[in-house]
């Protein structure tokens, strides 16, 4: 019954380092989508993934990249953090083109410094 | 211009106050209505879902949408501390593919 994990929950890093957030569905899901959140803007979307082999740019994709490994998972990669990525990034799962709703995970605090 | 607009609040409001949240939308085209629930530092939770126009209850939540006025609505009956927390409605359409449109959430605290 995990729903959707994502690792890690916490990260540090330098600018200019790279990272990879990991995300992971058990529902069967089809489309996966990647969010940042941040005070005064809400969710945004970054990129997110319509089914397994297709993945597509959302509002902000700038200085990051992804990778639908399967149908069960979808990372984020960051190449060159910058101190304007500090956020809570989420990733969220949804069956039927997501006109029931969205699944989201618990989300991955990341501070670049 | 966004396409879905919400106030942020903050909203305080005592113990067993009726509570409203709303949510205006500009394309014509959304059909499907959610809110979400989203504690201090936890992801969003799908709280209600609605299609095209009308109420659903679901215990001491309503939703509501108006698609003339292009205007949603969350009310929360006999409000408690537990219900403090973040409010965000989301919608698309059959033209947004799988991708919703947040509003920017609603922070909601009930005094005890």
């Amino acid at each position: 019954n995990a729903g959707v994990t994502q690792t890690p929950k916490f990260q540090v890093l330098k600018t200019g380092q790279s990272m990879t957030l990991q995300c992971a569905q058990d529902m069967n899901h089809n489309s996966m989508y990647w969010y940042r959140q941040d005070p005064g803007m809400g969710l945004r979307l970054i990129y997110y993934s319509a089914s397994e082999g297709t993945t597509d740019k959302g509002e902000v994709p700038n200085g990051y990249n992804v990778s639908r490994l399967n149908k069960r998972e979808f990372s984020l990669r960051l190449e060159s953090a910058a101190p304007s990525q500090t956020s809570v990034y989420f990733c969220a799962s949804s069956a039927d083109r997501g006109r029931l709703g969205y699944t989201f995970g618990s989300g991955t605090r990341l501070t670049v410094v | 211009q966004k396409e879905v607009e919400q106030d942020p609040g903050p909203l305080s409001v005592p113990e067993g106050a009726i509570v409203s949240l709303n949510c205006t939308y500009s394309n014509s085209a959304f059909q499907y209505f959610m809110w979400y629930r989203q504690y201090s530092r936890k992801g969003p939770e799908l709280l209600m879902y609605t299609y095209s126009s009308g109420n659903k209850e679901d215990g001491r939540f309503t939703a509501q949408v108006d698609k003339s006025s292009k205007y949603i609505s969350l009310f929360i009956r006999d409000s408690q501390p537990s219900d403090s927390a973040t409010y965000l409605c989301a919608m698309s359409g059959e033209t947004s593919g799988s991708r919703l449109t947040f509003g920017e959430g609603t922070q909601l605290t009930v005094n005890p």
